[in-house]
């Protein structure tokens, strides 16, 4: 199946700095990738979508200068948590949709990438 | 406003027992929905269903849709150890563009005991 990276898997960073994500589809092209933020014993919510060339899609509530969202390419999708603060800390999960097969809507996730800001 | 409803919220059984989970929904323009096990990771896909009564089977696990009453189950038979996870239901709902977003339920949690 079709495989997506996160990095870092997991980071601690100290309030007021500003920490990036990355989510890359490693063995296909993926148009639209989604970021998630689960909390603890919470369900994933969803944050914003990303499709390659154009501006992010943020959901209600989401503020989109804090969470800036890059997706120049068909494989790299970028999010930049920034000035970062304690209630920021959540685990981030991203998906890609891989448009080339059969269930093309499917979505692959990433493994998640735990932010701490301290 | 578009949601997605699981439950239990958790469950505890122990081996070889049968388990239903349930999700229902309320979504524009439902497209699919889609069960997925997450273990102390990302979510891994299990199953998604389209059309209404129709059963998908994998293994031990299955999952029917009724799309008349807006909700899905997920059924484990002979339960092992190994499917103790947060069971999550989501939904891909409309939109213009049809992005593919999906709407998450809160999760079931299982946990089997030896």
């Amino acid at each position: 199946g079709a495989v997506v990276s996160q990095h870092p898997s997991w980071v601690i960073c100290k309030s007021g700095t500003s920490v990036k994500i990355e989510c890359r589809s490693l063995d296909f092209q993926a148009t639209t990738m989604f970021w998630y933020r689960q909390f603890p014993k919470q369900s994933l919510m969803l944050m914003a979508t990303s499709n390659e060339g154009s501006k992010a899609t943020y959901e209600q509530g989401v503020e989109k200068d804090k969470f800036l969202i890059n997706h120049a390419s068909l494989t790299l999708s970028t999010l930049t948590v920034t000035s970062a603060h304690p209630e920021d800390s959540s685990f981030y999960i991203c998906s890609a949709r891989n448009p080339g097969t059969a269930v093309s809507y499917e979505q692959y996730f990433g493994p998640g990438t735990r932010l701490t800001v301290t | 406003e578009d949601k997605v409803v699981q439950s239990p919220l958790s469950l505890v059984v122990h081996e070889g027992d049968t388990v239903t989970l349930n999700c229902s929904y309320e979504v524009t323009n439902f497209r699919s929905l889609l069960w997925y096990k997450q273990e102390k990771k990302a979510p891994t896909f299990l199953f998604m269903l389209t059309s209404s009564g129709i059963e998908k089977k994998s293994g031990r696990l299955s999952s029917i849709l009724d799309k008349k009453e807006l909700f899905s189950i997920l059924n484990i038979t002979a339960t092992q150890t190994g499917d103790s996870a947060v069971y999550l239901c989501a939904v891909r709902g409309g939109g213009s563009s049809n992005t593919g977003k999906l709407i998450f339920g809160q999760g079931t949690t299982l946990q089997v005991k030896p």
